[in-house]
């Protein structure tokens, strides 16, 4: 069936690089997506990229699509206290009502 | 204002109890989906609906109902609530249209005891 997997922790210090990695099994997506979840909030979509391309680059996140893997990372440069959050990897196809979710995975960023 | 309210944001409630969540939004989409989330799950697709005389049920239908009484809202049901429906619920929103960005709710925060 379809399974979107992330790890769930990642602790990294005020100022590394964070990786975010989700393995996805869908290959018919058209859209990859990053949402973070802020404590209380819902989530909010911080990037995705099409399904065709092989990176997206949004000012510190980078997004990096293998398709023969089917796996998505998101980098995050510089990593900030602020970027605490939970981060969903989802996979879809606009249009339709199905988008898959992994489990999410944690960044706690140390000072 | 935000653009997706959910209501209530916290609800303590007894097994058997009917409860009713409630989405508005101000986005003006017609597509609006309700999610559950727990932990080590990420999120599970409940209800979907595409417009106002569209409904469709998601992979976890069952003990839920769901009511569009507007383009505007969308209220999620539990007719008799149980434990195991403890969860954080999320509405969203679409616009059914380029990247399928969803727009979410805060979330409502249900314990059944």
């Amino acid at each position: 069936g379809e399974d979107v997997e992330q790890s769930l922790f990642l602790s990294v210090r005020e100022g590394d690089s964070s990786v975010i990695n989700c393995t996805y099994t869908d290959s018919s997506s058209t859209y990859l997506y990053w949402y973070k979840q802020e404590p209380g909030a819902g989530l909010q979509l911080l990037t995705y990229i099409f399904s065709n391309m092989d990176m997206k680059q949004d000012q510190r996140l980078t997004v990096l699509l293998n398709k023969k893997d089917k796996h998505l990372s998101l980098r995050i440069a510089d990593t900030q206290t602020g970027d605490s959050a939970i981060y969903f990897c989802a996979e879809g196809t606009s249009g339709t009502y199905k988008y898959i979710f992994g489990t999410g995975t944690r960044l706690k960023v140390l000072a | 204002d935000a653009d997706v309210t959910q209501t209530p944001r916290n609800r303590i409630t007894k097994t058997g109890k009917r409860i009713m969540l409630e989405c508005s939004q101000t986005k003006g989409h017609d597509r609006m989906y309700w999610y559950r989330q727990d932990p080590g799950l990420g999120l599970r697709l409940i209800y979907y609906s595409f417009d106002v005389k569209d409904i469709n049920k998601g992979e976890i239908s069952d003990g839920y109902s769901v009511s569009r009484q507007a383009q505007a809202k969308f209220s999620l049901s539990l007719e008799s609530a149980i434990p195991n429906q403890t969860a954080l619920y999320f509405c969203a929103t679409e616009d059914g249209v380029v990247t399928g960005e969803l727009f979410f709710g805060e979330g409502s925060r249900l314990t059944v005891l």
